[in-house]
């Protein structure tokens, strides 16, 4: 079935490990997206990317690396996880523009020890 | 700092009753918003969205409302249905930018 799908969904990890969350989608969308949701914060994007090879920081891209080297796949990395980084981490895709709905996973929830 | 704000962290009403979900921003460049609803472990949705040009729009039982010089949007759902308890996200972006900002989000239960 057409979707976008987020892998793990649940991820315990340690201070200082790296983690990779794993984010596809079938719909062959231009566009796809990172957010974290905190309490309080609301979804605050991470990163971006316009196509495959294009990448963007959004608002909290600090601690984190993407890449998107095929257009359905777009992995978010944490190099050296924090506490700070324990959080809900949504993938969306998108066709692009302001305009343009996001079409959002089912969330990864990652909690650094 | 956060340009999309919800500052009711939750709301209830009565089932049949109208529900009213506010959002205000403060970056005056925001001409698109959008509202997103969200089930316990669900990713978020899209409900409805509005262009600044526009100061309604409606889609069933949805209609967003935009005041640009209050820099103020609501969701009114009516009639509301225990179906439609979820936390609603108020988005916003500009200028064709793809750097979407969003609200805390509102709580809202739908008591039946």
């Amino acid at each position: 079935d057409a979707g976008i799908t987020q892998s793990p969904r649940y991820k315990i990890t340690e201070t200082g490990r790296q983690v990779t969350l794993m984010c596809h989608q079938t719909w062959s969308h231009s566009y796809m997206f990172w957010y974290r949701q905190d309490l309080g914060h609301g979804l605050r994007l991470i990163y971006y990317s316009a196509a495959a090879d294009i990448t963007d920081k959004g608002e909290v891209p600090d601690g984190y690396v993407v890449s998107r080297s095929k257009t359905e796949n777009f992995p978010l990395t944490l190099e050296s996880a924090t506490r700070s980084q324990t959080s809900v981490y949504f993938c969306a895709s998108g066709r692009g523009g302001n305009t343009g709905e996001l079409f959002f996973g089912e969330g990864s929830r990652l909690t650094v020890l | 700092d956060q340009q999309v704000k919800q500052n009711s962290p939750s709301l209830s009403v009565q089932e049949g009753r109208i529900s009213i979900l506010n959002c205000d921003y403060t970056n005056s460049m925001f001409d698109y918003f959008l509202w997103y609803k969200k089930y316990p472990a669900e990713g978020p949705t899209f409900l409805i969205s509005i262009s600044s040009i526009k100061d309604k729009n409606e889609d069933g039982r949805f209609t967003v409302f935009l005041n640009k010089s209050a820099k103020h949007l609501s969701l009114h759902i009516v009639p509301s249905q225990p179906g439609d308890s979820a936390v609603y996200f108020c988005a916003a972006s500009a200028n064709n930018n793809n750097d979407m900002r969003f609200g805390a989000g509102t709580r809202l239960t739908v008591k039946p």
